[in-house]
């Protein structure tokens, strides 16, 4: 099974709400990662986790706020988001932070109104 | 630090027929590896192909092959009997074997390819 999953695929939410992305692997991968792509542009780097700590946060605003409650699961959790936030949030895994494949899930398209 | 170049925004190709989608990069390191991924429309980033530095030979994977110049920094992506299905935007990719980046892949813009039928 290499397959990552993220919920809900598609989500609107207003500049006042809160609301949290979900990502899930069952292949045992020890590191996860999130990552915002804009239309017609590469995924850029938000957060890295590993063995379930935060390793990497790429100078992301507070008003996303990364947690990994187990090696299996990461949340995405968003409050008073800008419309430029909108965008397609990628969820990806990999057995670790060294040299491995990263598998990506589907990704969750956000629009901010 | 590491850059990733792809230097054609789009391709297009005829079903059944050969394309080569082309990808440099700038490192100082002597190891690390190097991807492409597909993302279709659908949106879901493919792993297509994979390639160790510290090895010569080049990476294959069905239909697909790569054209690994460790020397020029280049890393081009051949595609052989095209299919519809191959339609996509094609990120090359660059991961450092330095701990310190903690697995993060370095794209570059991509290459939006068409298939004709």
């Amino acid at each position: 099974d290499t397959e990552v999953t993220q919920t809900p695929k598609h989500l609107v939410m207003g500049m006042t709400n809160k609301k949290s992305l979900k990502c899930e692997q069952h292949m045992g991968h020890r590191a996860m990662y999130w990552y915002k792509q804009k239309a017609k542009k590469p995924p850029e780097l938000m957060f890295v986790y590993s063995y379930e700590k935060l390793s990497i946060n790429e100078s992301v605003p507070s008003r996303f706020s990364p947690e990994c409650p187990n090696s299996s699961l990461l949340n995405l959790h968003l409050h008073a988001l800008q419309p430029e936030d909108s965008a397609l949030y990628l969820c990806a895994s990999s057995r670790g932070t060294g040299l491995y494949e990263q598998y990506f899930g589907p990704g969750t398209r956000l629009t901010v109104t | 630090a590491q850059t990733v170049t792809q230097s054609q925004p789009e391709m297009s190709v005829q079903e059944a027929e050969t394309v080569t989608l082309s990808c440099t990069y700038d490192t100082s390191e002597s190891d690390y590896y190097l991807f492409w991924y597909k993302q279709p429309p659908s949106r879901q980033m493919i792993l297509v192909i994979r390639q160790e530095a510290y090895k010569q030979q080049n990476a294959t994977e069905n239909r697909f092959s790569v054209n690994f110049q460790k020397a020029a920094k280049s890393f081009s992506l051949k595609i052989s009997d095209s299919q519809l299905g191959d339609a996509a935007m094609y990120f090359c990719a660059y991961r450092s074997i330095n701990r310190g980046s903690q697995g993060n892949l370095i794209f570059g813009k991509g290459t939006k390819l068409s298939v004709k039928p």
